[in-house]
């Protein structure tokens, strides 16, 4: 079936960075589509960032573009999102999902880890 | 960017009753809409893709129509485990666009 686990959320100060990462398993990793998807506490949900399976696509939201980084390690089964120069509006529960990898350029969200919750505040 | 509308923002419905669920995109997107179901403290679920087709395991109760611009859910009976938060999103177009969500609560 397949599984994503996150880790690296936490308190950080406005402009400050912080590193996500999800760990994967259960599937053949380097063969699929990812995304972070976000939730700021009691709201809906937000995608913020896509990357191909080879790590060469990038896609991302306007609200993050220039301030975080989609990578991945197909070695480590894992993704990462670089966040620098945080805001306070960045607060949110930050979701790994994986694409269905069944249509071009991109799919539905078929397997989602359980979150991170990232906190920007001074 | 395209933008997804659901409506209503609330459905009150009574167990063992149907519920229909609406989500309109501001341009067309062909099928490339999915419904995902989100309880409260959990990730979101995927419930139904290519606006259709249920996910793996997902109950036949469940069943999405629609194309273009207009999609609709259907919960055919809701169960007691029905009650949750559902979100349309449409995968056609970058950025990927997620409606505000549809809160369907025990009436």
């Amino acid at each position: 079936e397949g599984q994503l686990v996150e880790s690296g959320g936490g308190l950080a100060q406005p402009g400050g960075s912080l590193r996500l990462s999800c760990a994967a398993s259960g599937f053949t990793f380097n063969t699929y589509e990812m995304n972070w998807v976000r939730q700021a506490p009691g709201k809906g949900l937000e995608w913020i960032s896509y990357v191909g399976s080879t790590g060469k696509t990038i896609y991302y939201a306007d609200s993050v573009k220039g301030r975080f980084t989609i990578s991945r390690d197909n070695a480590k089964n894992s993704l990462y999102l670089q966040m620098n120069y945080l805001r306070a509006e960045d607060t949110a529960i930050y979701y790994c999902t994986r694409d269905r990898g069944l249509r071009f350029d991109g799919d539905a969200f078929d397997i989602w880890g359980q979150g991170t919750m990232v906190t920007v505040s001074s | 960017e395209i933008v997804m509308t659901q409506s209503p923002a609330t459905l009150p419905v009574s167990p063992g009753e149907r519920a229909t669920l609406s989500c309109r995109a501001s341009q067309t997107i062909s099928s490339n809409l999915a419904w995902y179901q989100q309880k409260p403290g959990q990730a979101p679920r995927l419930l139904i893709y290519g606006a259709s087709t249920r996910a793996t395991g997902i109950p036949a109760r469940f069943s999405g129509s629609g194309s273009g611009t207009e999609f609709t859910l259907t919960i055919g009976s809701l169960q007691s485990e029905d009650f949750a938060v559902y979100y349309c999103q449409q995968y056609n177009h970058w950025p990927r666009t997620f409606g505000q969500g549809t809160k369907v609560e025990i009436k």
